[in-house]
């Protein structure tokens, strides 16, 4: 059972550009979670998915970042007109149906460098 | 809010021998689910072991084992007979029991395992 695939693995920006990073959940996962590592913290939550749905987002900066998870496909975080400050480490969870375990999958996690 | 506290910034062991790593946590909630995280410096999130909050036992995963004391709202990580691979950072770890599903982390405690 393949886990949590994320990519790419390292993408570097200029500013201004935009940043596209894919997550592909483990088989038979439905949520999604967004987290974000900046250097020397732990991870901060961004956005939890379901397919087609958006249920928390509180962790989101109001704008330019924007994410999906649509019904075919892997879930999509989007940074618009990036700045140097969104350098970091991007990593998706996943997690099956609710079932009391609230147990998350990480993946390898995607670095952002903004030049 | 919940807050997850990580009091030490690293810590370090000799091969072999036991560590533990302190975490404390706040919250109001009285379902809840604590974790301790693994990140090597290929900076793959690695689950090592939870811990049910309604679960008097502390949980326990071949040489890793958790001394969770509910009332004080600490949840510490003992690694027995450490051996290199376990030198990574470790982050403590909360999440709510009912709908609340997003993690939050501590910042973390680096282990260093000297041969």
């Amino acid at each position: 059972n393949a886990g949590v695939m994320q990519n790419p693995r390292h993408l570097v920006r200029r500013r201004g550009q935009e940043a596209r990073l894919r997550c592909s959940p483990m088989k038979g996962h439905s949520h999604v979670y967004w987290y974000r590592q900046l250097p020397e913290e732990g991870l901060k939550f961004m956005v939890y998915l379901q397919k087609e749905n958006i249920i928390d987002e509180s962790g989101m900066p109001k704008e330019r970042f924007s994410a999906e998870f649509p019904k075919e496909g892997p879930s999509i975080l989007r940074i618009q007109q990036v700045v140097r400050g969104d350098s970091a480490a991007y990593f998706c969870a996943s997690s099956p149906r609710t079932s009391g375990r609230n147990e998350q999958y990480f993946g390898p996690g995607t670095r952002l460098t903004v030049t | 809010a919940q807050t997850v506290t990580q009091s030490q910034p690293e810590m370090s062991v000799q091969e072999a021998e036991t560590v533990t790593l302190s975490c404390t946590y706040d919250t109001s909630e009285s379902d809840y689910y604590l974790f301790w995280y693994k990140q090597p410096p290929s900076r793959q999130m690695i689950l090592v072991i939870r811990q049910e909050a309604y679960k008097q036992q502390n949980a326990t995963e071949n040489r890793f084992s958790v001394n969770f004391q509910k009332a004080a709202k600490s949840f510490s990580l003992k690694i027995s007979d450490s051996q290199l691979g376990d030198a990574a950072m470790y982050f403590c770890a909360y999440t709510g029991g009912g709908s609340n599903y997003k993690l939050t982390f501590g910042k973390g405690t680096l282990l260093t395992v000297n041969p």
